[in-house]
């Protein structure tokens, strides 16, 4: 399996602040990346797939980068309702797809 | 805007056989361009693909899951469903449905039912 390894596992950061959340894949995935957001208790909500494309109806502020292993989500700007858990996910054509194992953004 | 729904068990003895059912609202499970998945969440193993089924019944399974997994869809109802045999505490988990956007590139989950927790005790 592709192992998705995700820093840092848990993140304090302002209202305002810029934040970048690093996701790296074992093996070379292409853009085969997307990323998730998920609040408590709530469903995992889809950002950005194949790597840099914002999914619709979110933020502009919510950015991805990165190919081959080494990936990144970028928030320019935090507001109040970006504290949650974010999750990379590789889509690559290897079963199974797998997930790294969050990043956890609180207020500081 | 679509809707996912869990239905099912909230607890299930070891050894037993566990089965869900994803009931899909605002949006069809005939859609050609969307396969249909389960997805699990747990502390210790984090998310999780099962499989993911095609409205034609074509499905793709997580390998380690495989020789206990069987996913189906009921257009008539539209709904999709997973049976997963011989539960153990390892199983333990929220299982969430997902519509899968598969073209092969890009490929993502989206939107996510809010999932079912299921636990696995005598």
């Amino acid at each position: 399996d592709i192992q998705m390894t995700q820093s840092p596992s848990s993140l304090s950061a302002s209202v305002g602040d810029r934040v970048t959340i690093t996701c790296r894949a074992s093996q070379t995935i292409s853009t085969y990346l997307n990323w998730y957001q998920q609040k408590p208790g709530k469903a995992p909500k889809l950002l950005i797939y194949a790597a840099s494309s914002l999914q619709v109806g979110v933020p502009s502020r919510f950015s991805g980068s990165g190919s081959g292993t080494d990936f990144t989500l970028t928030i320019s700007s935090l507001q109040p309702e970006d504290f949650a858990t974010y999750y990379c996910q590789q889509s690559y054509n290897t079963l199974p797809y797998t997930f790294g194992q969050g990043t956890n953004l609180e207020i500081k | 805007q679509l809707q996912l729904q869990e239905s099912g068990p909230g607890l299930v003895k070891p050894s037993e056989t566990l089965s869900l059912t994803c009931t899909v609202s605002g949006g069809s499970v005939t859609d050609s361009t969307y396969y249909w998945a389960w997805i699990r969440q747990s502390p210790g193993k984090g998310l999780e693909f099962i499989g993911s089924i095609y409205y034609s019944g074509s499905t793709t399974y997580n390998p380690s899951l495989k020789s206990r997994v069987t996913l189906s869809v009921d257009t008539s109802n539209n709904q999709f469903s997973l049976r997963l045999r011989s539960m153990t505490a390892a199983d333990t988990a929220v299982y969430h449905c997902a519509r899968h956007y598969d073209s092969g590139w890009p490929n993502w989950f989206d939107p996510w039912g809010q999932g079912i927790l299921v636990t696995v005790s005598s």
